[in-house]
């Protein structure tokens, strides 16, 4: 069974400051999204990680994948407090079993 | 370009009362199917996911069934609810085979069962 992990679960920052949240996943596959949400809404699609080492970027947001470590992160920098919601990871197994396995989030606060 | 319908978008339903959601699919074919379920405060639970018309494979047993009677329609339902049913449902398609666009997700339904 795939089990999908995210830490930390709640983070808190100040404006200005980098952080980085991590996802770790149990089984072999190298597809893995990241979304963000917002309080009472859906979910949004922020990064498609599709082979190791895909690295990529959306303003202050940068994602990576390692596949052989079976990790992700989501790198933040210099956070603002438009960027306050809740990351998700997801991750779904190869070919053949294409559903999504979601982490447990991370609810991300921005103070000024 | 594609798009994915969901509705209603909130709901307040009786305990024992039946329970039908519904999600449509524009601008593509084929598509692999899903309906999730966030409880308060908690990550997402797969319910349902469909490959194809009548498909329908069940992650976990419930209260709940889901139907797909056409290519991009996908139905969730209850004949009575129950108040562990209250929750926020999403539906949600992907490419068949190779998702590489990812999975993307309708507005969702935020159903209260009192």
């Amino acid at each position: 069974e795939l089990k999908v992990e995210q830490n930390p679960l709640f983070l808190s920052m100040q404006e200005g400051k980098n952080y980085t949240i991590y996802c770790n996943y149990s089984t072999t596959s190298d597809r893995l999204y990241w979304y963000r949400q917002d309080p009472g809404k859906s979910l949004e699609s922020l990064f498609v990680l599709l082979s190791n080492g895909a690295v990529k970027q959306e303003g202050r947001l940068m994602a990576s994948l390692d596949t052989k470590a079976r990790l992700s992160t989501l790198h933040i920098t210099a956070a603002v407090h438009d960027l306050s919601a809740t990351y998700f990871c997801a991750v779904d197994a190869n070919f053949g079993n294409e559903k999504l396995t979601f982490g447990t989030g991370t609810r991300l606060t921005i103070i000024p | 370009s594609q798009t994915i319908h969901q509705w209603p978008a909130t709901l307040v339903q009786p305990v024992g009362s039946p329970l039908s959601l519904e999600c449509t699919v524009e601008g593509t074919s084929n598509p692999n199917l899903y309906w999730y379920r966030q409880a308060a405060g908690r990550g997402l639970q797969l319910l349902f996911y469909s490959v194809g018309i009548g498909q329908i494979s069940s992650e976990v047993p419930q209260n709940l069934s889901a139907s797909r009677p056409q290519d991009r329609q996908f139905i969730l339902s209850s004949k009575k609810l129950l108040l562990s049913d209250s929750g926020f449902y999403l539906c949600a398609w992907s490419e068949p085979l190779w998702p590489s666009g990812g999975y993307t997700f309708g507005s969702g339904t935020r159903l209260t069962v009192v």
